[in-house]
């Protein structure tokens, strides 16, 4: 069964630290993997797109590693920011039909 | 600014009720899709659209209906709603088919509470 699991659930941090979210999945084959941030009471917003010949995408502050091997991503975010505060949520795109498999999330609370 | 909008933001509903939510794209995009989104689950897709006059079923279709009259509506209908379906619905859009490289942007979502 295609399967996308992010770990940690959720997840406190100070205000200026770094973090690491976890993605690993089951989707084979597989075309791509995005990773969302998505605000309290909003819809997602796309932070990353990385196929599988990619290793690295960075979008400002966050950086996304992908291992096609083992079938596991991160996302980094680096010198975190109260803004950060959001759930990010791994999506695995399949190339055959229409399959676009989402992870329940990470939620990063940011303390000040 | 093209956008991705949808209505209402919030909506309570009875048991058995015939309910639609609305979703509206100016991105000008061919593929539009909603989505369901639980607490402690990933978002579940319900029905999608490649184009005009295009509908297909998606992992959790059952009791929910779209319709693809022109490019920029996708309206989903709850024929009987029931309180399973209490949750947050998002409408997205993108230009091509999502299993290739491309974003898919997302609606503001819709509280839908069956009572």
């Amino acid at each position: 069964k295609n399967q996308v699991e992010q770990s940690p659930q959720s997840l406190i941090i100070l205000e200026g630290k770094n973090c690491t979210l976890q993605c690993n999945y089951t989707v084979s084959p597989f075309s791509n993997l995005r990773w969302y941030k998505q605000d309290t009471g909003r819809g997602p917003v796309s932070l990353t797109i990385m196929t599988f010949s990619e290793n690295t995408k960075s979008n400002g502050r966050y950086t996304a590693t992908l291992d096609a091997d083992t079938k596991q991503s991160s996302l980094h975010i680096t010198a975190s920011q109260l803004s950060d505060s959001a759930s990010y949520i791994c999506v695995v795109g399949a190339p055959q039909g229409f399959k676009t498999i989402f992870g329940a999330g990470t939620r990063l609370f940011v303390k000040a | 600014d093209a956008e991705i909008t949808q209505s209402p933001r919030h909506k309570i509903t009875e048991t058995g009720r015939q309910v639609t939510l609305a979703c509206h794209q100016t991105w000008n995009h061919n593929n539009m899709f909603w989505y369901r989104q639980d607490l402690g689950h990933g978002l579940r897709l319900i029905h999608y659209s490649y184009g005009v006059q295009d509908t297909n079923k998606g992992e959790v279709s059952d009791g929910y209906s779209v319709s693809r009259s022109n490019t920029e509506d996708l309206p989903l209908t709850l024929e009987s709603a029931a309180s399973s379906q209490t949750s947050v619905y998002f409408c997205a859009s993108s230009d091509h088919r999502q299993g290739m490289n491309t974003e898919a942007f997302f609606g503001q979502g819709t509280r839908l509470t069956v009572v």
